[in-house]
């Protein structure tokens, strides 16, 4: 099953933008659907958007202003950018994929990253 | 946007037990549903997709049912690895969308 892990950085400062990239291994970044999600800690959970390779991205409409995602095939990688950060983002970051006509319901999670937004 | 309700937000139950939590939606979305599991610390944990059906290696303690706008989740013989915190998300619309959470705890 293919397996993904976020990375980027832990802190953000207000007013300053979030790169956070998910390295794809065990399949193929063409294949499958990748989406965002965020959960802020001890809270619900929110999805942020999906792309495939050969879609036009959907981002959360709450978000849509703020939030871009990119597929990067030679490095079977994809990538959250987030501008304009304040507190109320601070969150645990997860990457997820699915697949198939099902693929809305992500079969494979990242282990998350947590992004702090403080001075 | 689609909102999802679950219930009960908190369910008390003991080792062996059947439990049933719920998910409603508000408007149809026809079997779109999925359950994740989530344990303190850990990413969520995909178990049924298409509302009733499993993910890859997921114990058939495990079911899903239900259309439209209501569904249930049921797992049968509890054991202690299945406290955890259970989501329903729907897929049908932008944005998807996630319930509140079922938190499952021993009695």
């Amino acid at each position: 099953q293919v397996r993904l892990q976020e990375s980027g950085p832990g802190l953000v400062k207000p007013s300053e933008t979030l790169s956070l990239t998910c390295t794809v291994s065990g399949g193929s970044i063409s294949t499958y659907y990748w989406s965002w999600i965020r959960q802020p800690p001890g809270k619900g959970v929110e999805w942020i958007g999906y792309i495939h390779y050969s879609e036009t991205p959907k981002y959360n409409p709450s978000l849509k202003s703020r939030v871009t995602m990119s597929v990067d095939t030679s490095r079977n990688q994809f990538s959250l950018t987030l501008t304009s950060l304040t507190g109320a983002d601070t969150a645990v970051y997860y990457c997820a994929a699915g697949w198939g006509s099902h693929w809305g319901a992500p079969g494979s999670w990242g282990q998350g990253t947590l992004v702090t937004v403080s001075s | 946007d689609i909102q999802m309700t679950q219930s009960p937000s908190l369910l008390s139950a003991s080792i062996g037990d059947r439990v049933t939590i719920t998910c409603r939606a508000s408007q149809g979305i026809s079997t779109y549903l999925a359950w994740v599991q989530q344990k303190p610390g850990k990413a969520p944990k995909s178990l049924i997709y298409g509302a009733s059906r499993l993910q890859s290696g997921v114990p058939s303690k495990f079911s899903g049912s239900g259309s439209g706008t209501d569904f249930t989740l049921t797992i049968t013989y509890l054991q202690p690895e299945d406290f955890a915190t259970y989501y329903c998300q729907q897929y049908d619309s932008y944005p998807h969308t996630f319930g509140q959470g079922t938190k499952l705890e021993i009695k």
